[in-house]
């Protein structure tokens, strides 16, 4: 298994451009979920989902969006990159709603300029 | 909504103990998790408590005491390659149970 698999794990983007981070995970898990972090900081949640066709927002949702067509992907959605959104992404999965164990991705880190 | 307070720095020898305390307040709580991350890597998952007491795995333990709203997260026999930052996190209130984050505790372990 590869568990979860983010790409791309660098990129660098202008003000207002637009990007897509995919996150894929082989697991059959039905929870997902995007986190970002900032230095010094904990990890903030963005969206969320609880299976195919289903998604929430998190803590921080605004710039952002998701969707989620198929157990496996989850991509996040960077609408117009603002300077703001430089940051580390984090996708992670798990099985069911009681547990707390996160499988995390190996992360993307993005830069606006 | 939820707030977790750890503290930012602890400093440790090799060899000796050391305990990385987590306060929270959360309208709702259904257990208490913590994570390691080494620089530049991603969270790895260590313990999850959701019951009070204490939780072994290896020199890692944590405890978790639901009256008073705390846990801690206990490593004996520090190794230089524990010097990471140790999260808590606590599953919030709501179907989904997402996890919310404190802000991480940065040990160093000296030689």
């Amino acid at each position: 298994n590869a568990g979860v698999t983010q790409t791309p794990k660098f990129q660098v983007l202008k003000t207002g451009q637009s990007m897509t981070l995919q996150c894929a995970q082989d697991m059959n898990h039905e929870y997902m979920s995007w986190y970002r972090q900032d230095p010094g900081m904990g990890l903030r949640l963005i969206h969320y989902s609880v299976g195919a066709g289903i998604t929430d927002q998190g803590e921080v949702p605004n710039g952002y969006n998701v969707s989620r067509s198929t157990t496996e992907d989850f991509p996040l959605r960077l609408l117009s990159a603002a300077p703001s959104q430089t940051s580390v992404y984090f996708c992670a999965s798990r099985p069911h709603v009681d547990t707390g164990e996160l499988f995390f991705g190996e992360g993307s880190r993005l830069t606006v300029l | 909504g939820q707030s977790l307070e750890q503290p930012s720095e602890v400093t440790a020898v090799e060899g000796a103990i050391v305990q990385i305390n987590c306060t929270y307040q959360t309208s709702g709580f259904y257990g208490l998790s913590w994570y390691q991350q080494h620089d530049g890597g991603a969270p790895t998952f260590l313990s999850y408590n959701a019951l009070d007491g204490l939780e072994e795995t290896g020199r890692f333990s944590s405890f978790l005491s639901r009256s008073d709203s705390y846990g801690y997260l206990l490593l004996q026999e520090l190794q230089m390659k524990d010097s990471a930052s140790y999260f808590c996190a606590v599953r919030a209130p709501g179907s989904a149970r997402q996890l919310t984050f404190g802000s991480g505790t940065q040990l160093t372990v000296l030689p």
